[in-house]
């Protein structure tokens, strides 16, 4: 069975840090692959999508980056994180070519920036 | 570019009381339509979706949504509703692509 992995699930980082936040997902092959990002009252935001290695789709221009490295690893990035980068950060994985699969979440990174 | 709303932020319903949560979507085509429960500091799982076919479907949970072209809504619905239900509920609204967009969420809230 398929499963997905995010991680750290929780992280408290000062202004101007970097970050990583990375996500992998186990069981399938050449996934699409998605960062949002989850604001209180704000529903989810798309920040990026892969459909394939070193392919990235950004919809949210800010100072986050993602990478695909390999097939199944997506890695989220900041290298001088805002405040305004707190929130509650999600990764998904899609198996079915095109809009009818449904999207699978992990658990969830919460990043707190202080 | 497709979207989604959510009118209601929060609910509160009485447990075995039923439940509908409104969600209208903006689409030129044939949207494919998705409900998802989010439970505190987690993730968010499939309740159920819809794409074609029968306009009434049936997900988990007992939970069912009805999709209405004229009115650009795919509601959900449950008729007695129980304690575990209290969460966070997302519509999402796909398209001929690879992105998904997600609604504001609604809360519910089940009270005793």
């Amino acid at each position: 069975s398929q499963t997905i992995h995010q991680w750290p699930a929780t992280l408290v980082q000062p202004v101007g840090s970097p970050l990583s936040l990375e996500c992998t997902v186990e069981g399938t092959s050449n996934p699409n692959l998605y960062w949002y990002r989850q604001a209180a009252g704000r529903g989810l935001q798309l920040l990026f999508y892969s459909v394939g290695i070193g392919q990235i789709s950004s919809e949210v221009p800010q100072n986050l980056s993602a990478s695909r490295p390999q097939d199944r690893q997506f890695i989220l990035s900041s290298k001088k994180l805002l405040l305004s980068d707190s929130g509650f950060y999600l990764c998904a994985w899609r198996g079915l070519a095109g809009p009818t699969g449904e999207l699978f979440f992990g658990e969830g990174s919460r990043l707190t920036v202080l | 570019a497709q979207s989604v709303t959510q009118p209601d932020i929060h609910i509160t319903v009485s447990e075995g009381a039923s439940l509908e949560l409104r969600c209208n979507y903006s689409y030129g085509a044939t949207p494919y339509l998705f409900w998802y429960v989010q439970s505190p500091g987690q993730g968010l799982q499939l309740l159920l979706k819809y794409f074609s076919g029968d306009t009434l479907v049936q997900g988990i949970k007992g939970f069912e949504a009805e999709f209405k072209r004229s009115q650009s809504s795919f509601n959900l619905r449950k008729p007695s509703v129980h304690w575990s239900d209290a969460a966070e509920y997302f519509c999402a609204v796909g398209a001929d692509d690879y992105k998904l967009s997600f609604g504001a969420g609604t809360t519910v809230t089940v009270r005793a």
